[in-house]
């Protein structure tokens, strides 16, 4: 099975910063990527999907990039309401695996 | 409003049993295949299992394989997950998804039931 890792496990920045997450897949997945934003105490919601389509309703400062086995997601200006864990899969076949998560707050 | 809402959760002892399930609304239910995922408690997401529209796909999660059994009904708009064999490792929070015809992706999730395994 293809596994999933992410770097930062946890990260801390300043409202406004630039911030890079990094997902990588253990075998090359083409574009089958997601991501996902968990605030603490809610449910998953989708953000990007196929690497890098925003979800609609998401906020314009997400972005991801990334094909084959090295993916980013990156939010522009971080905002008080962006913490969260945010969890990368992959999806293009079963099992649709998750990546371990990275946690976002506010330095 | 598109919406899952799961029940069924709760407390059981090791070994026990356990039937989620998962009532869809606000879209067409047998469209779509759909998923089980679990959060155990302070960690990260697990995928549990798959079925396709129709049933004629399914998958597990090498976890739960033989234990787990997932099904659905369309008629009714609701997707089923029979648990038996529990074990601790087990508890969590388990949360319906659907898979978007346009994303591939999760698109929908439910609110979550928790289950919890402990004598």
């Amino acid at each position: 099975d293809i596994q999933m890792t992410q770097s930062p496990s946890s990260l801390s920045a300043s409202v406004g910063d630039r911030v890079t997450i990094t997902c990588r897949a253990s075998q090359g997945i083409s574009n089958y990527l997601a991501w996902y934003q968990q605030k603490p105490g809610k449910v998953p919601k989708l953000l990007i999907y196929a690497a890098s389509t925003l979800q609609s309703g998401v906020p314009s400062r997400f972005s991801g990039s990334g094909s084959g086995t090295d993916f980013t997601l990156t939010i522009s200006s971080l905002q008080p309401e962006d913490v969260a864990t945010y969890y990368c899969q992959k999806y293009n076949s079963a099992p649709p695996a998750f990546g371990p998560g990275t946690k976002v707050d506010i330095k | 409003e598109v919406q899952l809402v799961e029940s069924g959760g709760g407390l059981v002892k090791p070994g026990g049993s356990l039937r989620l399930s998962c009532a869809a609304s606000g879209f067409t239910f047998s469209s779509y295949s759909m998923n089980w995922v679990r959060q155990a408690p302070g960690k990260g997401l697990e995928w549990v299992s798959s079925i396709s529209s129709s049933s004629s796909y399914i998958y597990y999660a090498d976890s739960v394989k033989g234990r787990f059994t997932i099904s659905r009904d369309n008629a009714k708009n609701s997707l089923y997950l029979q648990m038996n064999s529990l074990r601790a490792e087990d508890t969590a929070v388990y949360y319906c998804a659907r898979v978007g015809r346009t994303t591939g992706a999760f698109d929908i999730w439910g609110q979550g039931t928790m289950v919890t395994v402990s004598s």
